[in-house]
C-alpha cells in the first residue's frame, strides 16, 4: 500500500503570495493532520480534518486554512505569506481519532518564502 | 497545553553504543509517541506507548505515566540510527490529534 503522499516537494514563493500544499493520506485513513516544522524545531500542530470536518486547530493565524475532501485527502491553504512561513509542512493520516491509532506521516513540502 | 521536553538536544556516539534519550512531560496523558526524523525530513512513526515497555528490533521505548516520563534506548547502536528522535505528546482526553512535540534529540553515531 501505498504511504501518506504531499505534493509539490518543494516551493519557493515570495511575499504576499499564496500557496497550497497537498495531501493523499494512506487508503481508509478518514483523519488527516497538519503540522509545520520551523528549522531546528519540532513540529507544531497546524489543523485536524476527520470525515471532512474540522476536529483541532492549533494556534496559527486565519490565513492558514484547510479542508478535506470526499477521498480523504487535504489541502493547506496559506494567504499573504510572510518570511517567517517558511518550513515544512507535514501531512499525517490516521484512521480514526483514538490514541490508540498511530499517525502515518507524509515527507512533507518544504516551502520556502523569499 | 503540554510540555514536552526532551534531552539531550544532541547525542553523538560511536557505533555499537547503548543510547538513551529522555522524554518529560508537565500533563497526564494516555499514550505517549516516539517518532524518528531523518535528513529531508520524513517522519516514521517508531512507537505509541501508554504504560509499560515497547520492543521493536533494537529499540525500545518505556514510559512511566506516574513520573510522566518516557526513555527510548538503542541498543548495539549503528551509523545508520543517525537521525533525529521527537518525541510528542497528545493532549488529556485521549484524541491522537494537537500533538505537542518535543524539539528533538539529534543523534550521531559514528562509525
Amino acid at each position: 500500500d501505498a504511504g501518506v503522499t504531499q505534493s509539490p516537494t518543494h516551493l519557493i514563493k515570495t511575499r504576499g503570495q499564496q500557496v497550497t500544499l497537498r495531501c493523499s493520506p494512506i487508503s481508509g485513513h478518514k483523519s488527516v493532520s497538519w503540522y509545520q516544522q520551523v528549522l531546528g524545531q519540532g513540529p507544531q500542530f497546524i489543523f485536524q480534518y476527520y470525515e471532512k470536518e474540522e476536529r483541532g486547530r492549533g494556534n496559527f493565524p486565519d490565513r492558514f486554512s484547510a479542508r478535506q475532501f470526499p477521498n480523504y485527502s487535504s489541502e493547506l491553504n496559506v494567504n499573504a505569506l510572510l518570511l517567517g512561513d517558511s518550513a515544512l509542512y507535514l501531512c499525517a493520516s490516521s484512521p480514526g481519532l483514538s490514541y490508540t491509532d498511530t499517525q502515518y506521516f507524509g515527507p512533507g513540502t518544504r516551502l520556502t518564502v523569499l | 497545553k503540554n510540555e514536552v521536553e526532551q534531552s539531550p538536544q544532541n547525542l553523538t556516539a560511536q557505533e555499537g553504543e547503548f543510547i538513551t534519550i529522555n522524554c518529560s512531560y508537565s500533563v497526564g496523558i494516555s499514550a505517549l509517541h516516539w517518532l524518528q526524523q531523518h535528513p529531508g525530513g520524513g517522519i516514521v512513526s517508531l512507537f505509541m506507548l501508554s504504560s509499560g515497555k515497547k520492543k521493536h528490533g533494537r529499540l525500545i521505548a518505556t514510559i512511566n505515566i506516574q513520573e510522566k516520563h518516557s526513555s527510548l534506548h538503542i541498543t548495539a547502536s549503528h551509523p545508520r540510527d543517525s537521525a533525529v528522535y521527537i518525541c510528542a505528546a497528545p493532549p488529556s482526553g485521549g484524541s491522537n490529534y494537537k500533538l505537542t512535540f518535543g524539539k528533538g534529540t539529534l543523534l550521531t553515531v559514528n562509525p
